[in-house]
């Protein structure tokens, strides 16, 4: 157990819709990272979040959004949702943000479009 | 910029040597390994630092050049529990920037 919590695991939903994923960083970790894992992607950087702020952002569409609140958990929205959304999206955290701390991932959660 | 892992998938017999390769375009900070079984999340194997030394966990150990901005992993006497997919991430020498992943090196061993 890696202290990082995902939830839910599993979502289906259908195309055109919205849907939030949640992410609960281990305790005393600051940032938190959320990652989209296709089969023949390999895990690609979304957006990072440190002690509430924006950090990085990498290949996130527009149609995603995400935040982290006071309390550090942090959500990932997606809205119109496509086909080619459906993926595991996985949350990390680590204390500092930086790259020279290892990162802690969540069991991720199983997105299906359909 | 996503680093670029050779080969793409090997498969073992217990007791056998592999050796994974990352490789860069950026000049790099920070190399990570992590090891992913399926339907599980990547959990961390090391961190290899610019200027750093070759380091090890359990039989599997790595190395980094950086001017090459190239990174090797290593493991020794496969086992059977090494099976799944190894991943790379680099971070550049800005240093506060993220981590990218490689698309990964599927590895499986069989008895």
């Amino acid at each position: 157990d890696s202290g990082v919590t995902q939830t839910p695991k599993h979502l289906i939903t259908a195309t055109g819709q919205r849907v939030t994923l949640r992410c609960s960083p281990r305790s005393g970790d600051l940032s938190v990272y959320w990652y989209q894992q296709s089969l023949d992607q390999g895990l690609q950087f979304l957006i990072q979040y440190y002690n509430g702020e924006e950090r990085a952002k990498g290949n996130i569409l527009e149609r995603f959004s995400a935040q982290q609140f006071p309390d550090l958990h942090s959500e990932l929205n997606l809205s119109s949702l496509e086909l080619g959304d459906s993926a595991l999206y996985f949350c990390a955290s680590s204390v500092r943000g930086t790259v020279n701390e290892k990162l802690f991932f969540g069991s991720g959660t199983q997105l299906s479009v359909l | 910029q996503q680093p670029v892992q050779s080969p793409q998938a090997v498969i073992l017999r217990e007791g056998e040597d592999a050796v994974i390769n990352c490789s860069s375009s950026k000049a790099l900070y920070s190399v990570h390994w992590y090891r992913q079984k399926h339907g599980e999340a990547p959990v961390f194997l090391m961190i290899l630092l610019k200027g750093g030394e070759q380091k090890g966990h359990e039989k599997i150990s790595a190395s980094f050049n950086e001017k090459k901005q190239q990174s090797s992993l290593y493991l020794t006497a496969s086992q059977l529990s090494y099976s799944g997919t190894y991943f790379c991430g680099t971070g550049g020498l800005a240093g506060n920037t993220p981590l990218v992943f490689g698309k990964g090196t599927r590895l499986s061993v069989i008895a």
